[in-house]
């Protein structure tokens, strides 16, 4: 079937305002990953769902960022108040939740957020 | 997570093999060695993974030193469509988090 689903595929915002971006993963991946890409450096986690599990929200960086997931579905990321520094290509990834398959995990090709 | 090291950025000829080192000198028993590549403006995208065997699939292999302490990925015939950057992570089955670093920029040339 497709592949891991982001939208929009480039978001230029003003500064102060709110963006909502969305990931659709792969159909029967129970397990989705939100990571952040600044330009020239690595990825860097931000959030994980894992069913109807609480989600790890260690890796986001202030109360501005949140997540939501729906059921098994669509999860969309909104940050508040968008700041300069937030501008990066914010990724998607989703994998199955068996213990062996946990960290083979399937990207998307990515939201670049631009803020002005 | 067991911290990685490699090189910054490595060429390679097309239709050569391309041989990818990571230093994992502080992993432990229970870390895989996973490796993924970022080609531009895409999505990283998972190549291969190991414990102790070396590993083999259709996109390249996976030689783990017997101490642990390093691995080289293998491309065996490199292609122009290879050009990516390169990453090395040691991640337990408990874990989760892809937290990459630089990698490796692979140049593959005419």
């Amino acid at each position: 079937g497709a592949g891991v689903s982001q939208s929009p595929s480039n978001k230029v915002t003003e500064k102060g305002k709110d963006v909502e971006l969305r990931c659709d993963p792969i159909s029967g991946h129970t397990a989705l990953y939100w990571y952040r890409q600044r330009l020239g450096q690595g990825l860097e986690f931000l959030i994980y769902f894992q069913g109807n599990s609480a989600p790890d929200k260690s890796g986001l960086p202030s109360d501005r960022f949140s997540a939501e997931r729906t059921g098994e579905s669509v999860s969309t990321l909104t940050i508040q108040r968008t700041q300069q520094e937030d501008s990066a290509v914010y990724l998607c990834a989703s994998s199955l939740t068996r213990v062996w398959a946990k960290n083979i995990q399937y990207f998307g090709a990515g939201t670049r957020l631009s803020v002005l | 997570d067991a911290k990685t090291t490699q090189p910054p950025s490595m060429d390679c000829a097309e239709g050569r093999a391309a041989n990818l080192p990571c230093n994992h000198s502080t992993i432990s028993g229970n870390e895989y060695v996973y490796w993924y590549r970022q080609i531009h403006s895409q999505g990283p995208q998972y190549i291969i993974h190991g414990l102790k065997n070396n590993e083999t699939n259709e996109m390249a292999s996976l030689i783990i030193t017997e101490d642990r302490k390093s691995s080289t990925l293998i491309l065996p015939h490199a292609t122009l469509r290879d050009t990516a950057v390169y990453y090395c992570i040691a991640l337990s089955n408990s874990g989760y988090a892809l937290n990459f670093g630089k990698g490796t920029s692979l140049l593959v040339t005419p």
